[in-house]
């Protein structure tokens, strides 16, 4: 199956401040998305992004399907924002495959 | 409002006692799926289900089975839990696919947090 790993798997920021995140894939993918799972477990999807660059307000994405990696940058982050980021994707048969995720803590 | 519910949100249960954890979805979707949650294992998927009648095995299909009489509905069954299934478990729809790929955003339910004794 497609392997999808996610750097780093720990991240501190303080509030303001701008970071990226990472996710790599294995093979090529129809489907690639992000995901915030909140400090309550609640999975919220953040971006459908197969390839292409779009943004929701602080956060944006992009993904190179033709290098197999894919970001999402927080800018200005707020403690909001912590949480569990996993990217996930699908292959042809519409298996889904997510990442170990990526934790990241915003203090005040 | 759309949205995915799953029930119970809570169990706690013995081996071998057989229990379905359901999950419906008011989205008209087509595919839908079952995950489960580990520390230090991320997210997998159990089963998925393209449509109606069509269900497909994901990473982790032992011990586990569903089933998709209507498009609405994907319970998930445990015939005999076992310990090893204490998880936290997903179940997640979206409008897609085209049969050569999936094409939409993933909707996930509330989670079931499953502990069996």
């Amino acid at each position: 199956g497609i392997q999808v790993e996610q750097s780093p798997p720990d991240l501190i920021l303080q509030e303001g401040a701008n970071s990226t995140l990472r996710c790599n894939f294995s093979d090529s993918v129809n489907n690639l998305q992000w995901f915030h799972q909140n400090p309550w477990g609640q999975l919220i999807n953040l971006f459908y992004i197969p390839s292409g660059t779009k943004q929701n307000g602080r956060l944006s994405a992009t993904t190179v399907a033709t290098e197999r990696y894919s970001l999402l940058y927080i800018s200005s982050s707020q403690t909001t924002d912590s949480g569990v980021y996993f990217c996930a994707v699908t292959d042809s048969w519409g298996k889904f495959q997510f990442g170990a995720g990526t934790q990241v803590v915003v203090t005040p | 409002e759309a949205q995915v519910t799953q029930n119970p949100r809570y169990l706690i249960t013995v081996t071998g006692k057989k229990l379905t954890v359901t999950c419906s979805q008011n989205m008209n979707h087509e595919y839908m799926s079952w995950y489960r949650q580990d520390p230090g294992l991320g997210l997998r998927q159990i089963y998925y289900s393209m449509n109606v009648e069509v269900t497909d095995k994901g990473d982790v299909p032992e011990g586990y089975k569903v089933s998709r009489k209507e498009k609405r509905n994907f319970p998930l069954i445990l015939e005999s839990p076992s310990p090893n299934q204490t998880s936290l478990y997903f179940c997640a729809s979206s409008l897609g696919p085209e049969r050569a790929g999936y094409q939409e955003t993933q909707y996930f339910g509330p989670g079931t947090r499953l502990l069996v004794l």
